[in-house]
């Protein structure tokens, strides 16, 4: 079965801190992605990867940035933590593949405070 | 983001019985996955779909891939108090290596 792990299942920063998000799939997929996901707002796409070093904005990167230096690891990056970030965030891989199927990690709840 | 209708947002059943849920989209999808996600934890895979038409089961689940391609069903039979969470499903359209998700279906069952 394919494991995607998040180091960490919770997290409590505070405003202004830099925070790290790790993610490691065990499977060789190409794909990689961070989501978060807020009540009532469903699951959000910050970014995503398709292969090392390569990345692309989804629909809400702004405050965040990643880093896939190696196939199997993709870091979601808090520049300047803020109250507004404090939410589930979730990493996914897939296959390079289109129609392959999404696996999703634990999940890590970070509060801002 | 889009966001896929999925319906109905809330259902209570009583154990044993059967459910269904589904989602719709405006749009054609090559790819329909269907998850189960339980409070604090990350979504688990349940069903993916990748025919229109296709009917494919886990145990007691069947999902179904839409004719039109714009919309996918999810079935559970004989209900158990562990089928509580949220379900939710998501579809990838063609020559994209995005998913798109429904906004979730949650589930309780009552003994």
């Amino acid at each position: 079965d394919v494991k995607v792990t998040q180091s960490s299942r919770y997290l409590v920063k505070r405003t202004g801190e830099k925070v790290f998000l790790e993610c490691v799939q065990d499977m060789d997929h190409e794909n990689m992605f961070w989501y978060r996901q807020d009540p009532g707002l469903g699951l959000r796409l910050i970014y995503f990867s398709y292969d090392v070093k390569m990345k692309e904005k989804g629909d809400i990167p702004e405050g965040y940035s990643v880093s896939r230096e190696k196939k199997e690891r993709f870091s979601l990056i808090l520049e300047s933590a803020s109250t507004n970030q404090t939410s589930m965030y979730l990493c996914a891989s897939s296959p390079g593949t289109p129609n392959e199927k999404l696996f999703f990690g634990s999940g890590t709840q970070l509060s801002v405070l | 983001g889009q966001q896929l209708n999925q319906s109905p947002q809330s259902m209570f059943i009583q154990e044993g019985e059967d459910v269904s849920m589904n989602c719709t989209s405006s749009s054609i999808f090559n790819t329909w996955l269907w998850y189960k996600q339980d409070p604090g934890e990350g979504p688990v895979l349940l069903i993916a779909l990748y025919k229109a038409g296709e009917l494919t089961s886990n145990g007691r689940l069947t999902a179904q891939f839409g004719i039109t391609r714009k919309d996918s069903f999810l079935n559970i039979s004989a209900s158990i108090p562990s089928d509580v969470g949220i379900y939710f499903c998501a579809g990838q359209g063609p020559g994209t290596y995005k998913y798109i998700f429904g906004t979730g279906t949650r589930l309780k069952v009552l003994a």
